[in-house]
């Protein structure tokens, strides 16, 4: 069965540094999104992806993020300079049409910003 | 997204059947009710999601009442495997933004 795939799976990084998180969505699915879970605390919406452009964002994705699609099949993360409140398990998801909102999750890439 | 409610947290009897209720007052015509699961630290899981009419799967049924203001997800056999936290989510947003709440945490007790 087709699953989302994340790496890393675990990431430690210094406060400032630049980190990128990398997922493989399921190949026929067209919308793609990032959600956040710290620790103890509700999971939140990020941001979702489709056609190749940002199609909503929350307030929390801010001008420190940036997503990309780099390929067909990469879905990238990236946060430019981390804080110690980035840290966070970070869930890719994807869904494959605008009819249904069934999304499949990857496993999750637990960021620990020092 | 309408605004659901759950309660925090429910225990049930491995091998017994959980039916795990949601109030969804405000949902819209058009709005589905979605359900998740997300096991102790993984991703969230799809379950399971209905507009009007009661729907199974090979996970779980839901059940729908006819003035769609509750719904209640029905595990048939809870397994250990279930204990995980349950979100009830009506989306609205047209680009697929799911809302976690709290959900309800669900312990299965061998």
């Amino acid at each position: 069965e087709p699953e989302v795939t994340q790496t890393p799976s675990h990431q430690v990084t210094q406060m400032g540094q630049e980190v990128i998180l990398r997922c493989v969505p399921i190949s026929n699915h067209l919308y793609f999104y990032w959600y956040r879970q710290i620790l103890g605390q509700k999971v939140e919406f990020l941001v979702s992806f489709y056609n190749n452009e940002i199609s909503e964002k929350s307030e929390i994705f801010d001008d420190q993020f940036s997503v990309e699609r780099p390929d067909g099949s990469n879905f990238t993360l990236k946060i430019r300079s981390t804080k110690l409140e980035d840290s966070a398990m970070y869930f890719c998801a994807s869904r494959k049409s605008g009819t249904s909102n069934e999304q499949y999750f990857g496993p999750g890439t637990r960021l620990t910003v020092t | 997204d309408a605004k659901t409610t759950q309660p925090t947290s429910m225990d049930c009897a491995e091998g017994r059947a959980a039916n795990l209720p949601c109030n969804h007052s405000t949902i819209s015509g058009n709005e589905y009710v979605y359900w998740y699961r997300q096991i102790h630290s993984q991703g969230p899981q799809y379950i399971i999601h209905g507009l009007k009419n009661n729907e199974t799967n090979e996970m779980a049924s839901l059940i729908i009442t006819e003035d769609r203001k509750s719904s209640t997800l029905i595990l048939p056999h809870a397994t250990l495997r279930d204990t995980a936290v349950y979100y009830c989510i009506a989306p609205s947003d047209s680009w697929g933004k799911l809302q976690f709440g709290a959900g309800t945490q669900v312990v299965v007790t061998p």
